[in-house]
């Protein structure tokens, strides 16, 4: 079975610092892999996935994320944090092998919270 | 703004009555998928649309729940008979269906609340 682990419920970082929001997944194949952002009140929006190739990928507003095979992670990762970062975040994983749209599976997301 | 609507955005309803919401998904889009999210937690999937047909369905969606996307443009989702379980932000997505790596594209929800 599917599943994503988001193993912090919040992230408190300082602006300016490095940030990581950690995320693990589970498949029985090759897998997609997304991260969204959550605003308050607002619905997700995308902001990097992984398909293939290479393992560091770069999306919106300066994030990235790094998929880790043998650890079987795709930790979202900024280098330098700002406040305006402060949100919800959302992995979600796709088995690569499984058609089917209902085994899109979003972990229970991280909040993260970045101090001025 | 070409992006995915939800109307009503907030509904307020007694226990027992019928509530109704409508996705307006990016045109070009011919999937569509509606998702139950809960305080705390991420989307779970409820249903989704190919162009007019409802491909797929979770466990999740009771019989008090039925969806359409009756011209393969607007969907609907109706709960009859709405419980206090009901309360939830329902959100609506929409993507392109070449190849499953597609992101969708969420609207901003309609968060249901049950008196």
């Amino acid at each position: 079975a599917q599943s994503v682990a988001q193993p912090e419920d919040q992230v408190n970082v300082a602006e300016g610092n490095p940030l990581t929001v950690k995320c693990t997944y589970s498949v029985s194949g090759n897998p997609y892999l997304f991260w969204y952002v959550q605003y308050p009140n607002r619905g997700l929006q995308f902001l990097l996935k992984y398909i293939t190739g290479d393992n560091l990928v770069k999306g919106s507003y300066g994030f990235e994320a790094e998929f880790n095979k043998s650890q079987t992670s795709f930790h979202l990762k900024k280098p330098s944090a700002l406040v305006s970062d402060s949100a919800l975040y959302f992995c979600a994983v796709r088995d690569r092998g499984d058609s089917s749209a209902s085994k899109i599976i979003f972990g229970s997301g991280t909040r993260l919270s970045i101090r001025p | 703004d070409t992006g995915v609507s939800q109307n009503p955005r907030h509904k307020i309803t007694k226990r027992g009555q019928n509530v109704t919401f409508r996705c307006d998904p990016i045109s070009e889009h011919n999937r569509l998928y509606w998702y139950r999210q809960t305080l705390g937690q991420g989307p779970e999937f409820l249903t989704y649309f190919q162009n007019e047909a409802q491909l797929e369905k979770s466990r999740l969606l009771s019989d008090r729940f039925s969806a359409e996307r009756p011209k393969g443009s607007f969907s609907t989702l109706e709960i009859q008979r709405t419980e206090q379980g009901d309360s939830a932000m329902y959100l609506c997505a929409s993507s392109f269906s070449e190849g499953p790596n597609q992101p969708q594209h969420f609207g901003d929800g309609t968060r249901l609340s049950i008196l």
